[in-house]
């Protein structure tokens, strides 16, 4: 993707609840793939989930899935049941299949117990 | 389960200094990048490589900035006279042969210019 857009600075959650974030993003690209990627306070990028833009079935990883929205351009994050662990910087990003990713600016999750 | 491997975890040098970070990535991977990530702020992309040549780069990766494959397991990002500025985590990620593979990321390399 082009450009990568979190609007969420910020996002807070009680554990055990659900929290979707959002993100967008604009590409001249037909084919790319999305990301959301975690950052712990030890800085280890750790991927979350991968979308290809091709497939229209929203994927799925155990309690993390996305809202893809390809004609909206918009490519949510849904964390269920969520846990302490949880609690870090999450980061969208897209990229071709080769190619550089782009990231968003970040969206900082709490999870109070 | 193999993983991209950065040394060191943090380098301190006095501005003007060269540095050398350096990168292990997955054996069979095939596509090597460098980001960066200045405290506070998002992830930028400085670098591609594949086949032993920069396949991309970013306006960030100007003259001071160089990447090497010394040999078949290494990838090194070098500096050649750090500036305050250049003060960030540095990532390395690889990605595999297959179409659309998932870039792998190290646990990056924190650098403090002085």
């Amino acid at each position: 993707a082009q450009t990568v857009t979190q609007s969420q600075p910020e996002m807070s959650v009680q554990e055990a609840e659900t929290v979707t974030l959002s993100c967008t993003y604009d590409t001249s690209e037909s084919d790319y793939y999305l990301f959301w990627y975690k950052q712990p306070p030890s800085r280890q990028m750790i991927l979350v989930i991968r979308q290809e833009a091709y497939k229209q079935q929203n994927a799925t990883e155990n309690r993390f899935s996305v809202n893809f929205q390809k004609a909206a351009k918009s490519f949510s994050l849904k964390i269920s049941d969520s846990q302490l662990g949880d609690a870090a910087m999450y980061f969208c990003a897209g990229g071709t299949s080769y190619g550089k990713l782009t990231f968003g600016q970040g969206t900082i999750l709490t999870v109070h117990p | 389960e193999p993983e991209v491997t950065q040394t060191p975890s943090h380098q301190v040098t006095q501005m003007g200094q060269e540095v050398i970070l350096r990168c292990v990535p997955i054996s069979n991977h095939l596509y090597f990048y460098w980001y960066r990530q200045i405290l506070g702020q998002k992830v930028e992309f400085l670098v591609s490589f594949y086949n032993n040549e920069i396949s991309e780069k970013s306006e960030i990766f100007d003259d001071q900035f160089s990447v090497e494959r010394p040999d078949g397991s290494n990838f090194t990002l070098k500096i050649r006279s750090t500036k305050l500025e250049d003060s960030a985590m540095y990532f390395c990620a690889s990605s595999g042969p297959l179409r659309g593979n998932i870039q792998y990321f190290g646990a990056g390399t924190r650098l403090s210019v002085l």
